[in-house]
């Protein structure tokens, strides 16, 4: 198991295109989660995967936004209409809760830019 | 709501120097703390997890340290070498919600050779 994967790496889109972004967690990881990062930003939490279960979602997603996980596999994160907005780094992330630890790995991420 | 903040926001030292990155944090109750590197473009490598309860943590020339009650964490980086260059970021995660992680806009560290 080489870590968290995803793909592609980067996507060039024009607006008002759709995008799909995978991500590959750790296997046996329940947990995982979506964020997002503009440049001289920290990391903004998007939503967030326990299995299959969607269970929180940030204000940050919107309508345009969708997010999957079945199997409780590997998860899809789509945008749809694209702005140049959307323009950002999307990070994963992965965590199994051991004892009292709740460490998320993240993957490398795909940078999405948007003309 | 939680709000991290991370001072400096830039760093420029010698190769060789002993450093400290400073992150505070508004909200006491966290259940941990992540410090992670982030080299340009790259994602989120993780360096160490300090729980609630714990004072600090060591991994190799890494030190971080906790001070919840006042809201504070530090990474000491000691002898920096240029490969430690990169932006350096902390995570809290707090005890309410569903294990997300609040980010600081991270320390931009440059060690020259």
């Amino acid at each position: 198991d080489t870590g968290v994967s995803q793909n592609p790496r980067h996507k060039i889109t024009k607006r008002g295109q759709n995008v799909t972004f995978r991500c590959d967690p750790i296997s046996e990881h329940n947990r995982l989660y979506w964020y997002r990062q503009t440049l001289g930003q920290g990391p903004e939490f998007l939503t967030y995967f326990q299995n299959e279960a969607q269970l929180e979602k940030s204000r940050l997603l919107s309508d345009r936004f969708s997010a999957e996980r079945p199997k409780g596999s590997f998860s899809t994160l789509e945008i749809q209409r694209t702005e140049q907005g959307d323009s950002a780094m999307y990070l994963c992330a992965s965590s199994f809760p051991t004892g009292e630890s709740y460490e998320q790995y993240f993957g490398p991420g795909t940078r999405l830019t948007v003309t | 709501k939680q709000e991290v903040t991370q001072i400096p926001a830039a760093l420029s030292v010698p190769e060789g120097e002993n450093l400290v990155l400073n992150c505070s944090f508004t909200d006491s109750a966290i259940y941990n703390l992540q410090w992670f590197r982030q080299d340009p473009g790259k994602g989120l490598t993780s360096l160490l997890l300090i729980q609630s309860s714990q004072r600090e943590q060591t991994s190799g020339r890494l030190n971080a340290s906790l001070d919840k009650s006042s809201g504070r964490s530090t990474l000491y980086i000691a002898a920096s070498q240029p490969g430690d260059s990169a932006t350096y970021l902390c995570a809290v995660h707090m005890y309410s919600g569903y294990s997300t992680l609040t980010f600081g806009k991270g320390t931009m560290l440059l060690v020259s050779p």
